[in-house]
């Protein structure tokens, strides 16, 4: 069975400090790999997703995912956080049919001024 | 272009009731999903709809079933109310693609309290 575990509940960062999110899956091929933010009140949005091929790849609002087959990771990174990004983050794993995702427990990210 | 549509946005129920919840999707959708989210459980799959059949379920009691129509919107319904399925309940179409991607886009989701 796929499983998401995102270890860290809650994150908070200063403003303008660097980011990253750890996601690790459990999946039996190769996965579809996706994060998701949700702002409060809010469905939840995509931010970037990992089908094949670089495994570094970029999304929205400046994330960026790196895909480490080796340890089964899929962290979340920005290099220049902003209060607007103050939010919850979900990492996800598909199959690479369907829309049926697996959604790890979610990151709350808090920014400091 | 716009975006998936959930009514109501909130509700409250009595234990044994029944409630339907509606979703559109994005002009264009074919796909539909529905999605529970708790602070316990998190966020977790209920069933997917395509071209008016289901797609994919997940592991949820028979209470809880879903339908789509020929325009592609979609209605999820939960009988026999258990102060349990107190949740957010999002909704998210996809592009239509047969296959699927997980490419999601949410609603803002339909907030259901049980008493």
């Amino acid at each position: 069975a796929q499983s998401v575990t995102q270890p860290d509940i809650h994150i908070t960062v200063s403003e303008g400090a660097s980011l990253e999110l750890r996601c690790n899956y459990s999946y039996g091929a190769t996965p579809y790999l996706f994060w998701y933010v949700q702002s409060p009140g809010q469905g939840l949005q995509l931010l970037l997703k990992y089908f094949s091929g670089d495994t570094l790849v970029q999304g929205i609002k400046g994330f960026e995912a790196e895909f480490k087959r080796s340890q089964s990771s899929f962290n979340l990174r920005k290099p220049s956080v902003h209060w607007s990004d103050a939010a919850e983050y979900f990492c996800a794993v598909g199959a690479r049919a369907g829309n049926m995702l697996t959604f790890g427990g979610g990151t709350r990210l808090m920014v400091k001024p | 272009k716009a975006g998936v549509t959930q009514t109501p946005r909130y509700l409250i129920k009595t234990r044994g009731q029944q409630v339907t919840l509606s979703c559109s999707p994005i002009s264009g959708h074919r796909s539909v999903s529905w999605y529970q989210q708790t602070p316990g459980q998190g966020l977790q799959f209920l069933f997917e709809y395509f071209s008016e059949t289901q797609r994919n379920k997940g592991n949820f009691p028979g209470r809880f079933s879903g339908r789509q129509f020929s325009n592609s919107r979609s209605e999820m319904n939960v009988s026999t109310l258990e102060l349990g399925d107190s949740a957010l309940y999002l909704c998210a179409s996809s592009p239509t693609l047969q296959g699927g991607t997980g490419e999601l886009f949410f609603g803002e989701g339909s907030r259901l309290t049980v008493l």
